[in-house]
């Protein structure tokens, strides 16, 4: 079945300590992706890989990084979470075939909070 | 600037109408996704459009690149329906591609 899995679904941590998120796909996707959704902002674009070791801001990428080590995994890393990070992160894949992009397949969300 | 649109911001119909959202963008796009949120929280993308118009059982989209403008329909509406669309267009920087989402429509079907 092609997914995007996302762990962990649920975290609660403290400012200042260190956590990663993590991102897989099972469907050979080039494209990845990292979105925050918070109210009354929609969803918004932090970090995305085009391939392997190709990685570019978004429009939110301040206090995040990210590697593309290999095709499947996307990580997300806080590495001093703060508790304005408190939001629902979202990963998602798509395949980029001739040029254009194709359908985005969306992990089932990771809700954070900062403490 | 890469701006995204959406009207309206909440939609509230009675089962069996025929639904429109609307998405305006500002400049040129390479792809424009129309997305569903349910409110369990979960996003599933409905299309992916360049150009004209795609349907998938009563959900048709349309895109009109001269007036930078896409709409999704729902045709015979049903409870089920109700949740949260999102339009998201993708630009083109520089053989970068970015998403921007509209903030979303929240639909809400009346039985």
């Amino acid at each position: 079945e092609a997914q995007v899995t996302q762990n962990p679904r649920y975290l609660i941590t403290v400012t200042g300590k260190k956590l990663t998120v993590t991102c897989s796909q099972n469907m050979n996707h080039e494209y990845m992706s990292w979105y925050r959704q918070d109210p009354g902002l929609g969803l918004r674009q932090i970090y995305y890989s085009m391939n392997v070791e190709v990685t570019d801001k978004g429009d939110v990428p301040e206090g995040y990084k990210v590697s593309r080590k290999e095709k499947r995994n996307f990580p997300l890393i806080l590495e001093s979470p703060s508790p304005n990070q408190t939001s629902l992160y979202f990963c998602a894949s798509s395949s980029i075939a001739g040029g254009g992009t194709g359908e985005l397949f969306f992990g089932e969300g990771s809700r954070l909070t900062v403490l | 600037k890469n701006e995204v649109e959406q009207s309206p911001q909440n939609l509230t119909a009675q089962e069996g109408e025929f639904i429109t959202i609307n998405c305006s963008y500002s400049v040129g796009i390479s792809a424009l996704h129309w997305l569903q949120q349910h409110p369990g929280g979960g996003i599933v993308s409905l299309f992916m459009l360049s150009s004209g118009k795609k349907k998938h059982g009563r959900l048709i989209a349309t895109i009109n690149i001269q007036e930078k403008h896409s709409s999704l329909h729902i045709t015979a509406s049903h409870p089920r329906d109700s949740a949260v669309y999102i339009c998201a267009a993708l630009f083109f920087n520089f053989g970068n591609e970015k998403l921007t989402f509209g903030t979303g429509t929240r639909l809400t079907i009346i039985p």
